[in-house]
């Protein structure tokens, strides 16, 4: 079975960092594409960050890019987002999901807090 | 940049009847790369269909995707009880990486 665990969320002041994980299990997660997904309370999901397999290409959405930082490690089957400058528009569940074009399995989520 | 519109915002329906859900792009998509998606509250999104019309692992084949080119349709033909969700469409391969239409809430009449 997939399991896909976040975690690392939390209440952050603005202009504060916060670093999620992603815990993969259940499959090979060498073989596969990851993302961040994000969705602000009462709003729809927003994409927010991609990495390839062998972290060859990385993708970011516009109103993260410069901030915030994927990365995995194969070895560890884990994924990562390093969050940093953050605004109170951050404010969001955070889920990791597997696949190149459409993400068939998701974590249940992380709850970041950006607020003073 | 891709923009995903869908509508309506809120469809009224009743158990039984049929639901028709709109996701209307900026420029065209690729079929491939076409996605939808139900989540409920407090739960993460479930993959429904990919590839604009092939059901996921374990959909009910109540649920079935059309379209092409910049207009998609997720119908579902008959509503159950545990259809009454948002619904999200979402493209892949076009920059920006990935994204997601606005979403559509069915609820129950």
């Amino acid at each position: 079975e997939v399991q896909l665990v976040e975690s690392g969320g939390g209440l952050v002041k603005p202009g504060g960092s916060l670093r999620l994980s992603c815990a993969a299990s259940g499959f090979t997660f060498s073989s596969y594409d990851m993302n961040w997904v994000r969705q602000a309370p009462g709003k729809g999901l927003e994409w927010v960050s991609s990495i390839t397999r062998s972290s060859t290409y990385i993708y970011y959405a516009d109103s993260v890019k410069g901030r915030f930082t994927i990365s995995r490690d194969n070895a560890k089957n884990s994924l990562y987002l390093q969050m940093n400058s953050l605004r109170a528009e951050d404010t969001a569940v955070y889920y990791c999901a597997r696949g190149e074009r459409e993400m068939a399995d998701w974590g249940q989520g992380t709850l970041v807090t950006v607020s003073s | 940049e891709i923009v995903l519109t869908q509508s309506p915002g809120t469809l009224s329906l009743s158990p039984g009847e049929r639901a028709t859900l709109s996701c209307r792009a900026s420029q065209s998509v690729s079929s491939s790369y076409l996605a939808w998606y139900q989540q409920k509250p407090g739960q993460a999104p479930r993959l429904l269909i990919f590839g604009a019309s092939t059901r996921a692992t374990g959909i009910p084949d109540r649920f079935s995707g059309s379209g092409s080119g910049t207009d998609f349709t997720l119908t579902i033909s008959r509503l159950e009880p545990e259809d009454f969700a948002v619904y999200y469409c979402q493209q892949s391969g076009s920059s920006p990486r990935l994204t997601f239409g606005g979403g559509t809430k069915v609820e129950i009449k």
